[in-house]
């Protein structure tokens, strides 16, 4: 049984960058896709990028291109989302999910680690 | 993208009584290449991540209770729960995953009448 344990909350200011980390255990981890969801306070679920870690290839929402890397490193069984040029809009709960391939169901996801973006 | 709107934004049921979570997709999500809608249902209870409960529109996750059921097609879709139980108070929602990005519903909060 596969679970994605994430790195821990973060308090960030304005114009920096976050980079939350997400390590699998317990199954495969090459052959399925990482993705990286977020929930604003209050609000729904975002998809922002997702990965094959066996392919190394990334895709991300056209919203944050330019802004987000999604890496893998199959050594360790992580996989990685750095959110750059931070602002308060940012502030939420970021989930990484594991999937077939992309699009499709997300199933299981990490705990959720809090990004706080404030000055 | 494709939209998902969910109806109602939240929902009061008694114990034992059926929940009915609605979701439509401003384009259809069925999947000609093997005639399934690409949809899944999550629960989400707080301070939680979501967790899978239906997959293919109706596909219940393994160790998901019967009471849960997935219904509808092309661009209508329901979540039923036919007899509400305590553990079920939550935030529902649904999510397309018939093209890229996958999108979900901005969620559903069910509670006890």
């Amino acid at each position: 049984q596969v679970q994605l344990v994430q790195s821990g909350d973060e308090v960030k200011k304005p114009g920096s960058s976050v980079k939350v980390s997400c390590k699998a255990s317990g199954g495969s981890f090459n052959n399925y896709a990482i993705s990286w969801v977020r929930q604003a306070p209050g609000q729904g679920l975002e998809w922002m990028g997702g990965i094959f870690p066996l392919f190394g290839s990334a895709s991300y929402a056209q919203k944050f291109q330019g802004r987000v890397t999604i890496t893998a490193d199959g050594s360790t069984t992580t996989a990685y989302m750095e959110l750059r040029s931070l602002r308060s809009e940012d502030t939420a709960i970021y989930y990484c999910a594991r999937s077939i391939i992309l699009p499709n169901w997300f199933d299981p996801w990490g705990q959720g680690t809090q990004v706080i973006v404030s000055s | 993208d494709i939209v998902m709107t969910q109806s109602p934004d939240s929902l009061a049921v008694s114990l034992g009584e059926r929940a009915t979570i609605n979701c439509r997709s401003s384009q259809s999500i069925l999947d000609s290449s093997n005639n399934k809608n690409s949809l899944a249902w999550y629960q989400q209870k707080p301070g939680q991540p979501p967790k899978l409960l239906i997959y293919w529109a109706s596909t219940r996750e393994f160790g998901v209770p019967d009471r849960f059921s997935g219904s509808g097609s092309g661009t209508e879709f329901t979540l039923s729960i036919s007899s509400l139980q305590a553990e079920d108070v939550a935030l529902y929602f649904c999510q397309q995953y018939s093209s890229a990005p996958a999108t979900f519903g901005q969620g559903t909060k069910l509670e006890i009448k």
